[in-house]
């Protein structure tokens, strides 16, 4: 079974731009999570979708949102950026909501903002 | 609020010698638990998790973990290092309280000396 994928790897945008991530899931897998990784303040979650509806936020800015698809592909998106989001970002696909639920975790994003 | 201290960002360990991370948790109700590894560049991969049941749990690559309720722990050994295991370790708690997301810990970093 194909893993996460995430597109595109790596990604240079400059100060105000907006930038679109996009991850599709392991096959069967329902939910979908991003997770921005940075050196500074390590692993922070951002959201998960479930069937099209977001389910969890974390505390980040309106500047961060996300959407799921019927076929339960995601993508994030980051607008008027600033250079505090050059980061790694993650996302991650488990089958459902439990706590016990493995999140399998595809190979990030690199985002640097100029 | 849940929350994961790893203690040591950089642990050093001689080819062959054990490896230990610590990681410890808070929360109001026993968590889910969980180990990932991130090698560079690259997402993070499950190591280990621990949901219900006996409190010794066996994963990957020879590494184990032992739930310790009564001291809130959660530390990961590898009886004998192998160079293939310098990579990078999170520890990470998932509760119903908090939506199920994945809360992370800082990250210990392990260099394997030959």
């Amino acid at each position: 079974k194909a893993g996460v994928t995430q597109t595109p790897r790596y990604l240079i945008k400059t100060r105000g731009q907006q930038v679109t991530l996009s991850c599709s899931p392991i096959s069967g897998h329902r939910s979908v999570s991003w997770y921005q990784q940075t050196p500074g303040q390590g692993l922070q979650f951002l959201f998960e979708y479930f069937s099209e509806t977001q389910r969890n936020k974390g505390n980040f800015p309106g500047r961060f949102s996300g959407r799921q698809f019927s076929n339960s592909r995601s993508e994030m998106n980051v607008s008027t950026l600033e250079l505090g989001d050059s980061a790694l970002y993650l996302c991650a696909s488990r089958t459902g909501l439990a706590g016990a639920d493995t999140q399998y975790f595809g190979p990030g994003t690199r985002l640097t903002v100029l | 609020a849940q929350s994961v201290t790893q203690l040591g960002s950089h642990v050093s360990v001689s080819e062959g010698a054990l490896v230990l991370l610590r990681c410890n948790y808070s929360s109001s109700v026993p968590p889910y638990l969980f180990w990932y590894v991130q090698y560079p560049n690259q997402g993070l991969q499950l190591l280990l998790k621990y949901t219900t049941g006996a409190t010794l749990v066996k994963g990957i690559n020879g590494f184990e973990a032992e739930f310790k309720k009564s001291e809130t722990s959660f530390h990961l050994t590898k009886p004998s290092a192998h160079m293939s295991d310098a990579a990078e370790y999170f520890c990470a708690v998932s509760e119903e309280a908090a939506g199920n997301k994945l809360t992370f810990g800082g990250g210990t970093r392990v260099l394997v000396k030959p």
